[in-house]
């Protein structure tokens, strides 16, 4: 089983929509935990962090369940420019600073 | 803001060739990654550093070697260049804590041929 797992898409929605992603983790000692967003050809870059008690920013909400082992990000009032890839990241307690990535959920917005 | 800088955005080096990729973060960050992107794959670690001097393997250090002599840069190196070393590589930085998040250089495509 793979230590950080996500459905890679692509979603395609309309403009206005509301979509959620989830991304799945193995390891139960996983300490922190961070959604990044990857343009087409370009480097990640940091969307958020998550917070177990879940957190937003804007359009964007995150959410942590300890319990069933997942994290999640809702994107409401969809974008075109939110179209881009969405990849998981976890961080295991004492692996260091060691970060997992997941391979990604693809997401297009359309008209 | 914080800057990671990689030195080439396209390189292409034929097979045996010795490469050196190059890496300078402006944040003084204690902590250094290399990277590797391929389609399907995903990000996977070559190798990261918490110290001038100090290197770790990371999950697929094989083929690689790394150098960090002063804190702001961490050097990544291909011995002897292979096909199967054609990827994108990423560098990223971050200072310690817990949750303190990976800051990215804008990659570096390597093709060997």
């Amino acid at each position: 089983r793979k230590e950080v797992e996500q459905d890679p898409g692509p979603f395609n929605v309309p403009e206005g929509a509301t979509v959620a992603f989830n991304c799945t983790y193995s390891n139960s000692a996983s300490q922190s935990f961070f959604w990044y967003r990857q343009d087409c050809r370009k480097e990640p870059k940091l969307l958020m962090s998550v917070y177990s008690s879940g957190n937003e920013d804007g359009r964007f909400t995150a959410q942590l369940n300890r319990a069933s082992q997942y994290i999640s990000l809702l994107i409401r009032d969809s974008k075109l420019s939110d179209s881009a890839t969405y990849l998981c990241v976890v961080r295991l307690t004492g692996g260091g600073n060691k970060l997992t990535f997941g391979t990604g959920t693809q997401l297009k917005v359309e008209l | 803001d914080v800057k990671v800088t990689q030195s080439s955005r396209y390189l292409v080096k034929r097979t045996g060739e010795k490469v050196f990729l190059e890496c300078v973060q402006d944040m003084d960050h204690e902590n250094m990654f290399w990277y590797r992107q391929d389609p399907g794959l995903g990000l996977r670690l070559i190798y990261f550093s918490y110290d001038v001097k100090m290197k770790e393997k990371g999950d697929i250090p094989e083929g690689y070697s790394v150098s960090r002599e002063k804190k702001e840069r961490f050097s990544l190196i291909l011995e002897s260049a292979s096909t199967n070393q054609t990827s994108m590589y990423l560098c990223a930085s971050s200072s310690t804590g817990w949750n303190s998040p990976l800051h990215f250089g804008n990659g570096t495509r390597l093709t060997v041929t």
